[in-house]
């Protein structure tokens, strides 16, 4: 079964930093791309960053470039999101995902991040 | 960016209906697109990708079609279980993007 979990999602001052874990198991994590996607509670979907499987390659969103780095331990099935400069459009619930080599399939449960001061 | 529009942003429906949810790219996405359902507190569903492949286990009154700009997601038979919010995925150019839903409620 797959599995995603995450972590780290916690309350946060503006212009603060924090780090997203995702822990990742039944699949070959080592050969898959990951990408977070975030969700404001009750609106839509962005996609927020993504890394190819070995992690030479990342991308991200234009209202996170700069601010976010994504990177993963294929060592330990584990993936990162490292956010800064946080401010209430960061907001969210943040899901970890994996591409399947076709497109996005399985979702983790995801990790609120509140920005407040 | 490829903006993703959906209609209707709301859909009534009663169980058993046929249901058409339309989802459209600004440009051209070829086939890569996909289909997701999420219910409230949970993370989305894979339905469909490639525009019109059910994913793993995915029931057979669920069918995607189109290419290129337009696309539907239909639902044959609505089920109880079916309510919920419909979102589409372009993964054609990065940024990729997602349209911003259709809720299928209960009429």
């Amino acid at each position: 079964e797959v599995l995603l979990v995450e972590s780290g999602g916690a309350l946060v001052q503006p212009g603060g930093s924090l780090r997203l874990s995702c822990a990742a198991s039944g699949f070959t994590f080592s050969t898959s791309s990951m990408h977070w996607v975030r969700q404001v509670p009750g609106k839509g979907l962005e996609h927020v960053s993504a890394i190819n499987s070995n992690g030479e390659r990342t991308y991200y969103g234009d209202s996170v470039k700069g601010r976010f780095t994504i990177s993963r331990d294929n060592s330990k099935n584990t993936l990162f999101l490292q956010m800064g400069s946080l401010g209430p459009e960061d907001m969210a619930v943040y899901f970890c995902v994996s591409w399947n080599g076709r497109t996005l399939d399985y979702w983790g449960q995801g990790t609120l991040v509140t920005v407040s001061s | 960016e490829i903006v993703m529009t959906q209609s209707p942003a709301t859909l009534s429906v009663s169980p058993g209906e046929r249901v058409t949810l339309s989802c459209r790219a600004s440009q051209s996405v070829s086939t890569n697109l996909g289909w997701y359902q999420q219910k409230a507190g949970q993370a989305p569903r894979l339905l469909v990708y490639g525009a019109s492949t059910r994913a793993t286990d995915i029931p057979a009154r669920f069918s995607g079609s189109g290419s290129g700009t337009d696309f539907t997601l239909t639902i044959n038979s609505l089920q109880s279980e079916d309510f919920a919010v419909y979102f589409c995925h372009q993964y054609n150019n990065w940024p990729f993007t997602f349209g911003p839903g259709t809720t299928v409620d209960l009429k």
